[in-house]
């Protein structure tokens, strides 16, 4: 069966400061790996996915994950925070009983302050 | 430019009152969802339809129900809403099945609030 799990339910940074999203997965069948983004009394909207190739995958706005198959992370990482950037971050993998769905982490709250 | 629409965006139903949010979407996705996500929660899918085939989850209670009359509009309805019922629900497309790589879009999300 596959699983994710996001290890912190908040992480408040500074405005302009560095962070680092946790996600670890579970997985023993061929990998894919998403964060999705929900903003503020929004649907979620992809911010990047891992399909296959480099290990590294780059949003628009400047947020980037890592595939490490050993550690079985995807991490998101952004060098400098913006206010904008507030919102609930899922990360996501692949459903094990469909391959219709995808099963979502229980989420990271990034809140910037000024 | 929507893409995923979803009316009403609130709505507000008596406790046992039967309820239908609707989603629509321009994307001709073969691929539609529906979530409930509760306050600082992940979503949680309840069905999905791939086409015109119907996928419950296991744990969905009877209670809620669907209809997919066309590639375009999905329906959720809750036959008799409960407290417990209060939530955002999400409708999602996406062009094949998600759990292969292929990109969900989401609708803004209705929110339920039950009285």
């Amino acid at each position: 069966a596959q699983s994710v799990t996001q290890l912190d339910s908040q992480v408040p940074v500074f405005e302009e400061a560095p962070v680092e999203l946790r996600c670890n997965y579970s997985s023993s069948v061929s990998v894919y790996l998403f964060w999705y983004v929900q903003y503020p009394n929004q649907g979620l909207q992809l911010l990047l996915k891992y399909l296959s190739g480099s290990t590294l995958v780059e949003s628009i706005n400047g947020f980037e994950a890592e595939f490490n198959k050993s550690q079985t992370s995807f991490h998101l990482r952004k060098p400098s925070v913006h206010i904008s950037d507030t919102a609930e971050y899922f990360c996501a993998v692949p459903g094990y009983s469909s391959a219709s769905k995808i099963i979502f982490g229980s989420g990271t709250r990034l809140s910037i302050r000024p | 430019d929507a893409m995923v629409i979803q009316n009403p965006r609130y709505q507000v139903t008596q406790f046992g009152k039967p309820v239908t949010l609707s989603c629509s979407q321009t994307l001709n996705h073969n691929v539609m969802y529906w979530y409930q996500q509760k306050s600082s929660q992940a979503p949680k899918l309840l069905f999905h339809y791939y086409d015109k085939d119907f996928n419950n989850e296991a744990d969905t209670p009877d209670n809620f129900q669907s209809r997919r009359p066309n590639t375009s509009f999905c329906f959720l309805d809750i036959r008799s809403p409960g407290l417990g019922d209060a939530a955002m629900y999400l409708c999602a497309t996406s062009r094949d099945k998600a759990g292969e790589g292929e990109t969900q879009y989401f609708g803004p999300g209705t929110r339920l609030l039950v009285l």
